[in-house]
C-alpha cells in the first residue's frame, strides 16, 4: 500500500522553467511533510518541510503549497538551474505512536537543461 | 566532516553469504535509522535506535537481518544468508533530540548487490 503518492516520475524544464512536483496521501494522521534531494551517488537531503498548520513556505528559491483538505503537496522550484537537477522525494510523518519513520514517494527525476 | 558515515559504501556478495553494514552517525545525534532503497523507489523504513535501545522493526525485515547500536553511537545491519532480494543501496540516517529530531541526515549509503 502506496502511502505518498508522488508524481510526475520524471520531468525535463528549460533552465529559468518553474517545475512542479506534486504529491497526494490519505493518511490523516501524517503531520509532518519533508521534500529531499538526491544526487547519484549521495543520500536524500532536507530541502524544505512543512506542517499541515499553513499552506505555504518558501525558502530561497524552494516552495511547498500544502492543500491539507486535498491532501495534496507540491515542490514549485523557481528560476530553476541545471545544478537542481536531482531526484526529489516527497515524504510524509506519522504524528501518532510511529512518529519518528517516514513514509517516501516513489520519487520524480527532474532535468534542468541548459 | 561530520555527517553520517556508512561502510562500506559498495559490496558485492553470493547468495547465501552473510554481510554486515556500519553506519557511523552525527556524533551529538541519539536517534537513528536504517533505510532501504531499491531502483526507482523512494527509501522504505526497516528499523530505529533511540539510544542503544531499538523501538522499531519493519515487517520488511526478515529474521535474515538484524540491527545493532551497542553503545548508543555506531550502528550495524548485518543480513544472513542473503537472497537476489536484498539487493539495494541501504541509507543510514541520524537526527537530534529535541525541536530537530524531524531533520534527518542521511549517509551516502551501503550499495548491495547479491549474485
Amino acid at each position: 500500500q502506496q502511502q505518498v503518492k508522488q508524481s510526475p516520475q520524471s520531468l525535463i524544464v528549460q533552465k529559468g522553467g518553474i517545475p512542479i512536483i506534486n504529491c497526494a496521501y490519505e493518511n490523516t494522521a501524517f503531520d509532518y511533510f519533508p521534500w529531499y534531494q538526491q544526487f547519484p551517488g549521495k543520500g536524500p537531503a532536507l530541502l524544505i518541510a512543512i506542517r499541515p498548520d499553513v499552506s505555504e513556505k518558501k525558502e530561497g528559491r524552494f516552495t511547498i503549497s500544502f492543500n491539507k483538505s486535498a491532501k495534496q503537496f507540491s515542490l514549485h522550484i523557481m528560476d530553476s538551474q541545471p545544478g537542481d537537477s536531482a531526484t526529489y522525494f516527497c515524504a510524509a510523518r506519522n504524528g501518532g505512536g510511529s512518529n519518528y519513520k517516514l513514509t517516501f514517494g516513489k520519487g520524480t527525476l527532474l532535468t534542468v537543461n541548459p | 566532516d561530520t555527517g553520517v558515515s556508512q561502510d562500506p559504501r559498495h559490496k558485492i556478495t553470493k547468495r547465501g553469504q552473510n554481510v554486515t553494514f556500519r553506519c557511523d552517525p552525527i556524533s551529538e545525534h541519539n536517534r537513528l535509522y536504517w533505510y532501504r532503497q531499491t531502483l526507482g523507489q523512494g527509501p522504505e523504513f526497516l528499523t530505529y535506535f533511540q539510544n542503544e535501545a531499538q523501538l522499531e522493526k519493519s515487517r520488511l525485515l526478515s529474521d535474515r537481518f538484524s540491527a545493532e547500536r551497542p553503545k548508543g553511537s555506531f550502528s550495524t545491519l548485518e543480513i544472513q544468508r542473503t537472497e537476489q532480494g536484498d539487493s539495494a543501496m541501504y541509507l543510514c540516517a541520524s537526527s537530534p533530540r529535541g525541536s530537530g529530531a524531524n531533520v534527518l541526515t542521511f549517509g551516502a549509503g551501503s550499495r548491495l548487490t547479491v549474485l
